[in-house]
């Protein structure tokens, strides 16, 4: 089982800075399918980013992902009210998905 | 569009069971390895169990082996889960999903879940 490692806990910043999350597997992801989920309270997860890199349909450019192999970063580059909000990864290259335990972004 | 539509939850004394369904469309589910994720209230999201294509090969987290049963008809395009001996920890809103490969890229797809509540 692949074990992902979220970091940190909690971020505290302001409307537009910049924030920076990290995801470190246990070994590699298969085939860099690492996925990047934003959920509020009371709703399900929104899918941000997939295959580490791509983004989903409709999601804003301010949201990127990058890495590969063991060690993934989401980055929101200047954080809009509605971005505050847990993150969590996960990875789905092997057949036993595993999640990160998240990352609550605050002000 | 691929479409997963996750039913059956509903309240269970402990341990109760209760069956899961999951109705596909949109997509060759015979095809398709599927999967289960759950999340408690308040918490973080958990991989459940795991289904081939053909049904040859099923996985499941350690905390519900020996309890929970995945399955599938693919004639019928519906996904299972049948949870037996259920406990109050296995109280989450439960999601079918899996890795979809349509366009190109593959990328994790999800219903909208179901929701267990086991209590007395």
């Amino acid at each position: 089982e692949i074990v992902l490692t979220q970091s940190p806990g909690t971020l505290s910043l302001s409307p537009g800075e910049r924030a920076t999350l990290s995801c470190r597997a246990s070994q590699s992801v298969g085939s860099n399918y690492l996925a990047w989920y934003q959920q509020k309270s009371g709703q399900a997860p929104r899918l941000l980013i997939h295959g580490a890199s791509y983004r989903a349909t409709g999601i804003p450019d301010r949201f990127s992902g990058s890495g590969s192999g063991t060690d993934f970063t989401l980055t929101i580059s200047r954080l809009e009210p509605e971005d505050f909000a847990v993150y969590f990864c996960q990875q789905y290259g092997s057949s036993l998905w595993t999640f990160g335990q998240g990352t609550k972004v605050e002000i | 569009e691929v479409q997963l539509v996750e039913s059956g939850g509903g309240m269970v004394r402990p341990g109760g069971s209760l069956r899961l369904s999951c109705a596909a469309s949109g997509f060759t589910f015979s095809t398709y390895n599927m999967n289960w994720v759950r999340q408690a209230p308040g918490k973080g999201l958990e991989w459940v169990s795991h289904i081939s294509d053909s049904s040859s090969t099923k996985y499941y987290t350690d905390s519900v082996k020996g309890r929970f049963t995945i399955s599938r008809d693919n004639a019928k395009k519906s996904l299972y889960l049948q949870m037996n001996s259920l406990r109050g920890e296995d109280t989450a809103l439960y999601y079918c999903a899996m890795k979809d490969c349509s366009s190109g890229r593959c990328y994790p797809t999800w219903g909208q879940g179901t929701l267990v509540t086991v209590s007395s």
